[in-house]
């Protein structure tokens, strides 16, 4: 039973294109976030979502865009990428709250070349 | 500057001894998490510390939280190549909405059998 899961779970693609990536959890929890892992391996929060809602939306380009049809779900978007753009994208999840545990997903590594 | 400093950045031990990986927040957390990264996969959930002066096991690893919870050390005793990947320290930071986290800047452990 996967409780987070992303789709792809590789993604190559040229610069310029637009590409979606996909978050689902079957958790039940009511917030979900973005995170960017760089090469050297920090970990950035982009967005987090709680019920639908933007809650957290970190200095991001605004080429990225999260979308949530529901509170299972947190897509994001992302236009015209850039080499730069080339990372490892983790989505979480949790239940409300500020010391809610954080579960991940299995990440997208995302190349652009 | 980093929110939160982790040492050592990487660790190269054989099979069968102990280490010690540390983690300092410049403030206080609400919790304090650790997270195992296999390489090329998501985010483990290990355990999360919450009262100051807390220690939690969980099989060969164990995890200390200072009194004034921005310390934390995890400790893993007669390591194993499954003990193998980067281990990442975060948490809620007090007065942040969203439960944001903030992670260190990771540990890469290897286990040498």
């Amino acid at each position: 039973d996967t409780a987070v899961s992303q789709t792809p779970k590789y993604l190559v693609t040229q610069m310029g294109n637009d590409k979606s990536i996909k978050c689902e959890q079957n958790l039940g929890h009511d917030t979900m976030y973005w995170y960017k892992q760089d090469s050297k391996k920090f970990l950035k929060i982009m967005f987090s979502y709680n019920n639908k809602e933007l809650i957290i939306n970190e200095t991001v380009p605004n080429r990225f865009s999260p979308k949530s049809p529901d509170k299972a779900h947190l897509n994001l978007h992302i236009n015209s990428l850039e080499l730069g753009d080339s990372a490892v994208y983790f989505c979480a999840s949790s239940l409300a709250g500020e010391q809610e545990t954080q579960y991940f997903g299995p990440g997208t590594r995302l190349l652009v070349l | 500057s980093q929110e939160l400093e982790q040492s050592p950045q990487s660790l190269i031990v054989q099979e069968g001894k102990n280490l010690t990986i540390n983690c300092t927040s410049s403030k206080t957390l609400y919790g304090l998490y650790w997270y195992k990264q296999k390489y090329g996969e998501g985010l483990i959930f290990l355990m999360m510390l919450q009262k100051g002066g807390e220690e939690k096991s969980h099989e060969k690893i164990t995890a200390k939280l200072d009194e004034k919870k921005q310390q934390s050390s995890l400790h893993i005793t007669a390591s194993q190549p499954s003990h193998a990947g980067i281990y990442l320290c975060g948490g809620p930071r007090r007065g942040v909405p969203g439960n944001q986290f903030y992670f260190g800047t990771g540990t890469s452990l290897t286990v040498i059998p």
